[in-house]
């Protein structure tokens, strides 16, 4: 089970908007930047978000992210196809002294 | 852009040494900007971070795996290096490195990432 919690599936109509959650504590995202990645079946991770909401340049707009206290949010509006996919959050542990992962949210667009 | 290129053995025996290279290119294990993780994904399983290196040899590791887990860095052959002994079929995973550049980022938010290998553990 990972200290980070992330609902295990998400779902949404093409166009629509969706939000994915990541929960932790004061030791990691309360106090550590974080980063979110999407992953599409038999290919490695690609980084969406950083230092809590920033995009890489080749990251479209239609991914954001923000964070607030404990918890942090990934959001992706105007929906597509090629969207579905396992989105992780991930962060620094200052208690475990350790790069954590969300357990993965799965993202199916209807 | 940095290109990752794992490889390995990806069938191990258990209770043996688990040995994986990542060769970087586009990009210098020496850049003082640049960390280099490795992360495993067990089967249908999420992300598990192992450990970090840097251009200097200093390392960090999952407290988890610090017993069994070495990292090096190989700058005359720009890669970096993972072993891991006594493996058991807890060990079976895809082993990816991943890059963190810190002038977008921390260390700790991989902008990189290589294909991933696939590690088996089975006699």
């Amino acid at each position: 089970q990972s200290v980070l919690t992330q609902p295990p599936s998400v779902s949404a109509a093409p166009g629509q908007k969706v939000t994915i959650s990541c929960s932790g504590n004061t030791s990691n995202i309360g106090n550590n930047y974080v980063s979110w990645y999407q992953q599409v079946p038999g290919a490695a991770p690609k980084l969406l978000i950083y230092d809590n909401y920033k995009r890489p340049s080749k990251i479209p707009d239609r991914f954001s992210g923000s964070k607030s206290g404990t918890s942090a949010t990934l959001g992706i509006t105007g929906l597509q196809s090629a969207d579905e996919a396992h989105y992780y959050c991930g962060t620094w542990d200052s208690s475990l002294i350790a790069a954590l992962f969300g357990g993965g949210t799965k993202l199916t667009v209807l | 852009q940095v290109h990752l290129q794992e490889s390995g053995p990806g069938l191990v025996k258990p209770s043996q040494t688990l040995s994986l290279t990542c060769i970087v290119s586009g990009g210098s294990v020496s850049s003082d900007t640049n960390y280099w993780s490795w992360i495993r994904q067990h089967p249908g399983k999420g992300l598990e971070w192992i450990g970090q290196i840097n251009h200097r040899g200093i390392t960090i590791y999952n407290p988890s795996l610090k017993s069994r887990l070495n990292l090096s860095v190989d700058k005359s052959k720009n890669r970096l290096s993972l072993s891991l002994t006594s493996v058991t079929a807890a060990d079976t995973a895809v082993y990816y490195c991943a890059g963190a550049d810190i002038l977008m980022g921390t260390n700790f938010s991989f902008d990189y990432w290589g294909q991933g290998t696939r590690v088996t553990v089975s006699s």
